[in-house]
C-alpha cells in the first residue's frame, strides 16, 4: 500500500467511448503525476499538477484530458483513443515537484478495442 | 542513444545469487531513484540517491557522480525479488525525470 489508490485497475473500451480514470493519495502530497508506460519503452511523463496547477503537458493529444480539482485527487479522461493508446497508466505523487521520492499507485491497464 | 540506459535488460539468476544492475547516464543530475515494478503493475521506490552508498536489508545502492553510474545490488536473490527495475535521473536543469527502459529480473528456485 502506498498511499496512492487507483481505479480501475483494469478497463476495456471502444474508440468512440468516453471513460475516466481516477488516482486519489493520502499522503498529503502537493504534486500528481500521470505517466503511460508502453510495452518495453520507459515511462512517459504526461502530465504534471503542482499546487493544483498544470505545470507539465509533455505534448499529450487532447484525447487525454486531465482534472485535478484539489489536490488529493486527479483524473485523466479519455474519449475517442485509439488502439495505441493501449498501455498502463500509471498515477504519482510527490511532497512538491522539485524530485522527492514519488509514490506510485498499482495503475491503470487499458485496452483500447 | 537514450539519456540513462540500463543493462541487462533481461537478467535471469539461481536463488542465492548476487545480482547486479546497471545504470549509466548522460545528464547533470541532482538525484537517481532505482524503483521496482512487480508484474501486476504498481512501482514501489527502492532508493532515491544522490552520493555513495544507501542500503536497506538485501538491497545496496550505489552512485559515482563522476563517472555518471549508479548499481543495483541484491544480495542472496529470492524468488520474490523477481520483478522489472527500473532506474530514473532527476535533471538538475530542470527538475524533470528521465527514466531507463527498465530490467527484466527473474530469480529461479
Amino acid at each position: 500500500e502506498t498511499g496512492v489508490t487507483q481505479t480501475p485497475r483494469h478497463l476495456v473500451m471502444g474508440m468512440t467511448n468516453k471513460k475516466s480514470l481516477k488516482c486519489e493519495q493520502h499522503l498529503g502530497h502537493n504534486a500528481m503525476y500521470w505517466y503511460k508506460q508502453s510495452a518495453k519503452k520507459p515511462l512517459e511523463l504526461m502530465f504534471v499538477y503542482n499546487f493544483k496547477e498544470q505545470t507539465e503537458n509533455n505534448s499529450v493529444p487532447s484525447r487525454f484530458s486531465p482534472e485535478c480539482p484539489n489536490s488529493s485527487h486527479l483524473f485523466l479522461h479519455l474519449h475517442t483513443l485509439q488502439p495505441e493508446d493501449s498501455a498502463l497508466y500509471l498515477c504519482a505523487s510527490s511532497h512538491d515537484g522539485s524530485g522527492n521520492t514519488i509514490y506510485f499507485g498499482e495503475g491503470s491497464w487499458l485496452t483500447v478495442v | 542513444k537514450n539519456e540513462v540506459e540500463q543493462s541487462p535488460q533481461n537478467l535471469t539468476a539461481q536463488e542465492g545469487e548476487f545480482i547486479t544492475i546497471n545504470c549509466s547516464y548522460s545528464v547533470g543530475i541532482s538525484a537517481l531513484h532505482w524503483l521496482q515494478q512487480h508484474p501486476g503493475g504498481g512501482i514501489v521506490s527502492l532508493f532515491m540517491l544522490s552520493s555513495g552508498k544507501k542500503k536497506h536489508g538485501r538491497l545496496i545502492a550505489t552512485i559515482n557522480i563522476q563517472e555518471k553510474h549508479s548499481s543495483l545490488h541484491i544480495t542472496a536473490s529470492h524468488p520474490r525479488d523477481s520483478a522489472v527495475y527500473i532506474c530514473a535521473v532527476l535533471m538538475d536543469s530542470n527538475y524533470q525525470l528521465i527514466w531507463g527502459a527498465g530490467t527484466k529480473l527473474i530469480i529461479k528456485p
